[in-house]
């Protein structure tokens, strides 16, 4: 099917536990990024992708690695999880970067124990 | 950087009633303004946005409005049904280059009352 999707779904770790969070597009747009979600504070860009092998820092990078060899995926890693980071993700891709629409997967509830 | 301030962060209306989000944006240089609709266990979805070469864009129920001078805009839902009960989020943009990301208001979380 075409979109975007994101797995897992739901994922609970425990505190110092290395975790990857899928991301995967079918439309081949050249933008990809990486949101988290928190009461009060909106949507926080974490990471985003101009193209295969170009990542930047967003926002909030700290704790966070991302990569992009293909195109159509996005994963992001959470090195070495925190409590802190317990949160909703979403991944989002756009054809034109930040002068056009997002389109958002349904994003990903990370529980840090 | 571009600060994005959305208010109210709660809003509740009987069906029937309009409701008006608005949204203030720092940057002079923006010129993209989407709206998103997130519903419950959903990612955002893109529902309208504008750009600053015009003033008001409408799509049935659904307008937005852009006041470039005072940098906000502001989204305008007539005749409200339960369904429109959903998180709005605006967003604003310088939307060139890749380092221009759009920057994302804290929320407003509407309720319709049928």
């Amino acid at each position: 099917d075409a979109g975007i999707t994101q797995s897992p779904r739901y994922k609970i770790t425990e505190t110092g536990r290395q975790v990857t969070l899928m991301c995967h597009q079918t439309w081949s747009h050249s933008y990809m990024f990486w949101y988290r979600q928190d009461l009060g504070h909106g949507l926080r860009l974490i990471y985003y992708s101009a193209a295969a092998d170009i990542t930047d820092k967003g926002e909030v990078p700290d704790g966070y690695v991302v990569s992009r060899s293909k195109t159509e995926n996005f994963p992001l890693t959470l090195e070495s999880a925190t409590r802190s980071q317990t949160s909703v993700y979403f991944c989002a891709s756009s054809e034109s970067g930040p002068g056009g629409g997002y389109t958002f997967g349904s994003g990903t509830r990370l529980t840090v124990v | 950087g571009e600060n994005v301030e959305q208010h109210p962060s709660t809003l509740s209306v009987q069906e029937g009633d309009s409701a008006v989000i608005k949204c203030t944006y720092s940057d002079s240089a923006s010129n993209y303004f989407p709206w998103y609709k997130q519903e419950l266990g959903k990612g955002p979805q893109l529902i309208i946005d504008i750009r600053s070469n015009v003033g008001e864009k409408k799509d049935q129920r659904i307008a937005v409005t852009l006041n470039k001078t005072a940098k906000h805009f502001s989204l305008h839902i007539t005749e409200t049904q339960p369904e429109d009960s959903a998180v709005y989020f605006c967003a604003a943009s310088i939307g060139v280059g890749a380092g221009n990301m759009l920057t994302f208001g804290g929320g407003t979380r509407l309720m319709v009352k049928p």
